[in-house]
């Protein structure tokens, strides 16, 4: 069964500063990536999607895939205490229908 | 407005008991979701549908039955509830095709004692 394997699982960072996730996912079927951000009690919200090799930045949020290691990572500049979340990373298989699998997250204490 | 409605919010049970968890969408979707999280645990996939037809189960338990009386409805029957169910289950929905964006509903969180 398709895995996906989050890093670190938990993260603190200044206000101001970077933070970086990694996700990983075992299935070589793996052909898209999500990142959710869900705050605490509420429900996942989609922040960002990656398909292809390389880049894709909107505002603060960066992220890279690496298709050839089914590796992604999400960068956040400029950290808000607003950014406090736990931020799953899911993947989706070309074999596998519309499911998604989640990793179990990456809990980000932004400490103002 | 929640584009996704789930009810109820917060749902304390018997052990041995049914419930049903409702899960209406108003985003004109064709493909719903269930999801399960838990403690510690990833946010686990359920089952899926599309224009009302089950389209995948990784569910192994038969205490879980979801029904489509509508398009826009998919409710979740639970039967002979265990304290281990306790979690929040989550409804979601998207367009039917391959990698389109979920839109999560805000749960139902299920306590069995």
């Amino acid at each position: 069964q398709q895995k996906v394997q989050q890093s670190p699982e938990s993260l603190i960072v200044p206000e101001g500063g970077m933070a970086s996730l990694n996700c990983t996912s075992s299935d070589r079927n793996v052909d898209y990536f999500w990142w959710y951000r869900q705050h605490s009690g509420k429900s996942p919200k989609m922040l960002m999607s990656i398909f292809s090799n390389g880049e894709k930045e909107e505002g603060r949020f960066t992220v890279h895939l690496n298709k050839a290691s089914l590796h992604t990572s999400l960068h956040i500049r400029d950290s808000q205490p607003s950014d406090s979340a736990l931020y799953l990373c899911a993947a989706s298989a070309s074999n596998m229908g519309y499911k998604l699998t989640f990793g179990t997250g990456t809990s980000l204490l932004v400490d103002p | 407005d929640p584009k996704i409605i789930q009810k109820p919010k917060y749902l304390v049970a018997v052990t041995g008991s049914e419930k049903i968890l409702i899960c209406e969408q108003y985003l004109g979707h064709n493909a719903m979701y269930w999801y399960r999280q838990s403690a510690k645990k990833p946010l686990e996939f359920m089952f899926s549908y599309s224009y009302q037809k089950l389209m995948d189960n990784q569910t192994a338990s038969s205490r879980f039955q979801p029904q489509s009386s509508k398009k826009n409805h998919l409710d979740l029957q639970i039967t002979a509830l265990k304290p281990d169910d306790s979690a929040t289950y989550f409804c979601a929905s998207s367009q039917e095709g391959k990698n389109s964006d979920y839109t999560f509903g805000s749960g139902t969180r299920l306590l069995v004692i």
